[in-house]
């Protein structure tokens, strides 16, 4: 398998403008996580589905972000309209979640910067 | 709510010295432990895990024990080397049963520079 996949992985935009991070985990995983890293904040859960339904999403700073998993096989984090304070690594995780057990595997995150 | 702290760094070592990261954790009832690794510039990596009490996690000469009484996973290595330089996350995820799928909380990251 060739793990999770996120694209794109660097993306540079303006203030205002949407943004779409997608990420494909790794097949037969039934949890998908987002996250988001910076220096001040370190690593922050911002939403994580069980069988593509959004279990908790409070860690989604605000409506401008929203997230989607229409199927087993791809997710996407929406920001709309992006702030500079969203510049960020955002990263995506899946795992295999059966009777308490399962590790997170990561992909290579998307570099965010809004400019 | 279930959080993990760790020792803050950085953490500066000499080729080949001891290492010991510190992480304690609070949880109801027995989660799973983890602790990741991240090198510049990629995503963090599992390192290794333990799923119960007294369990011993183990790869690439580290190692880490879960201590139910201490509420800790410490993790070590005997001799470090400047390739090991990278940032260490402890996390957890909540026992089975207790509303938890998976989600997974981690600590601030601790990390470590390996000079030859």
């Amino acid at each position: 398998d060739a793990g999770v996949i996120q694209s794109p992985r660097h993306e540079v935009t303006e203030m205002g403008q949407e943004v779409t991070l997608r990420c494909k985990p790794i097949s037969g995983h039934n949890s998908l996580f987002w996250y988001r890293q910076t220096m001040m904040r370190g690593l922050e859960l911002l939403i994580y589905f069980n069988n593509n339904v959004p279990i908790d999403d409070s860690g989604m700073p605000e409506d401008r972000f929203s997230a989607k998993m229409p199927n087993a096989s791809f997710s996407t984090l929406k920001i709309q309209p992006s702030e500079p304070r969203d510049s960020a690594v955002y990263f995506c995780a899946s795992s295999l979640y059966i009777q308490g057990r399962g590790e997170a595997f990561f992909g290579q995150g998307t570099r965010l910067t809004v400019v | 709510g279930d959080s993990v702290t760790q020792m803050e760094g950085p953490v500066t070592l000499s080729e080949e010295a001891f290492l010991t990261i510190n992480c304690t954790y609070t949880a109801t009832g027995y989660p799973s432990l983890f602790w990741y690794v991240q090198y510049p510039g990629e995503g963090l990596q599992l390192l290794l895990k333990a799923t119960k009490a007294d369990d011993k996690g183990s790869n690439k000469g580290f190692e880490a024990t879960y201590r139910k009484e201490t509420t800790s996973f410490h993790l070590e290595k005997g001799s470090v080397q400047v390739s090991d330089s990278a940032v260490y996350f402890c996390a957890l995820s909540g026992q089975h049963g207790s509303g938890n799928t998976g989600k997974l909380i981690f600590g601030q990251g601790t990390t470590l520079q390996v000079k030859p």
